[in-house]
């Protein structure tokens, strides 16, 4: 079945490390995202990227970072800078602009706490 | 840059009614998308309804549908004869010319027996 896979589910961070969470798709999907979801707000976007190779800061970007070595793969690393305490990360992916299927395909999440 | 503003929190509606959301959108450019997203308890997000902005009519998905003003930049969504199944957070979202994705705040829907 082709859908967006996240891992973990679940993820504990201890204050000063840094943890990487797993996003793969196997949609052949061109672009890419990664959203925060706060309690009670919306996504906010923290980074995107458009092809392999390549990526852009969203408004969050601050205390994250990404790579795109593979079209299927996008993790994120969050660092020790990054100081919110709990999230809830969302993956997605989406083809390219064109007349049909503009949507972007979620994964199911990963609930982020610092410990 | 895009900004995408939804001004109800918070949206209550009794079962077989009707009911709107709102969304309104900055921007510059002419060729765009937007979107309705669901996002029930589980917190995945579920599609409702897409509308490609040089498309003149609205998106019509069964119950659900949208009244799409370009030159006003609103997007609002109607659920027509609500069910207990559609209360969820509601996410409006707009996709730029570079592939950005961009969401709004929610709105929170309620749907009473």
């Amino acid at each position: 079945d082709g859908g967006i896979t996240q891992s973990p589910k679940y993820l504990f961070r201890k204050e000063g490390q840094n943890v990487t969470l797993s996003c793969e798709q196997n949609l052949n999907h061109d672009a890419m995202y990664w959203y925060r979801q706060d309690p009670g707000q919306g996504l906010r976007l923290i980074y995107y990227s458009q092809i392999v190779n390549d990526f852009q800061k969203g408004d969050i970007a601050e205390g994250y970072s990404v790579s795109r070595e593979k079209k299927e793969s996008f993790p994120l690393t969050v660092t020790s800078a990054q100081k919110n305490p709990t999230a809830f990360d969302l993956c997605a992916s989406s083809t390219p602009r064109g007349p049909e299927n503009t949507e972007a395909f979620f994964g199911q999440g990963t609930r982020l706490t610092v410990v | 840059a895009q900004t995408v503003t939804q001004s109800q929190p918070e949206m209550s509606v009794q079962e077989a009614e009707t009911v709107t959301l709102s969304c309104t959108y900055d921007t510059s450019e002419s060729d765009y998308y937007l979107f309705w997203y669901k996002q029930p308890p589980s917190r995945q997000m579920i599609l409702v309804i897409r509308q490609e902005a040089y498309k003149q009519q609205n998106a019509t998905e069964n119950r659900f549908s949208v009244n799409f003003q370009k030159a006003a930049k609103s997007f609002s969504l109607k659920i027509s004869d609500s069910q207990l199944g559609d209360a969820a957070m509601y996410f409006c979202a707009y996709r730029t010319n570079t592939d950005k994705l961009i969401f709004g705040t929610g709105t929170r829907l309620q749907v009473f027996p």
